[in-house]
């Protein structure tokens, strides 16, 4: 199984740019989640989507954020227009809840590490 | 708010020393807490997990303990070894499947 892929691994973007994020769940999760992990405030929930429907976007910081899943095995986080403070790296996670025993394990990808100068 | 708090923010031990994390969280309906483990340029992992149901639970070097009427859990590792040298990141969920993460441990451990 190749896991969670993210792309692009590293985007380096002048502010006022627009950006795109993309993650493929592992194949057959119906959760979808995006994360933003910076040192001053950690691990962020940005929001998730269940069977492609988003559930809860209420960690999305800005309207410049937006979040899409057209189809289960592809999913994009936009910024625009993006900003220095945007600065961070962007992970995305998927599972099926209840598998395995109750464990509820969360599979993250790689991420994405943003640079916006 | 939905918060987890996680101490210490950094932990350096010896070889074979037992490092404790610790994280306290104040929501009632969180009944799921499980510990992620993440290296340097990862994602984070799934390490181990406990339900409100048990006080303990281990697997390998690794024990959560759980104290419910406290709202506080542990991540204790047995015996550490150099490469587990991560960040540790303690987190709860209720119903619904969104996980509230704790600030993150950055433990190094010493050869």
């Amino acid at each position: 199984d190749a896991g969670v892929i993210q792309s692009p691994r590293h985007e380096v973007t002048e502010m006022g740019q627009e950006v795109t994020l993309r993650c493929k769940p592992i194949s057959g999760h119906d959760y979808l989640f995006w994360y933003r992990q910076t040192m001053m405030r950690g691990l962020e929930l940005l929001i998730y989507f269940n069977n492609n429907v988003p559930i809860d976007d209420s960690g999305m910081p800005e309207d410049r954020f937006s979040a899409k899943m057209p189809n289960a095995s592809f999913s994009t986080l936009k910024i625009q227009p993006s900003e220095p403070r945007d600065s961070a790296v962007y992970f995305c996670a998927s599972n099926i809840p209840g598998l395995a025993g109750g464990r509820n394990e969360q599979f993250f990808g790689p991420g994405t590490r943003l640079t916006v100068l | 708010q939905q918060q987890v708090k996680q101490s210490p923010q950094s932990l350096i031990v010896q070889k074979g020393g037992i490092p404790i994390i610790n994280c306290a969280y104040e929501n009632t309906a969180f009944d799921y807490f499980p510990w992620y483990q993440q290296f340097p340029g990862k994602g984070p992992a799934l390490l181990i997990a406990i339900r409100p149901d048990v006080s303990e639970k281990k697997e390998g070097r690794f024990t959560i303990s759980f104290n419910k009427s406290a709202k506080q859990f542990s991540l204790h590792i047995m015996d550490s070894q150099p490469g587990d040298s991560a960040t540790y990141f303690c987190a709860a969920s209720s119903p619904g499947n969104k996980l509230v993460f704790g600030a993150g441990t950055i433990l190094r451990v010493k050869s």
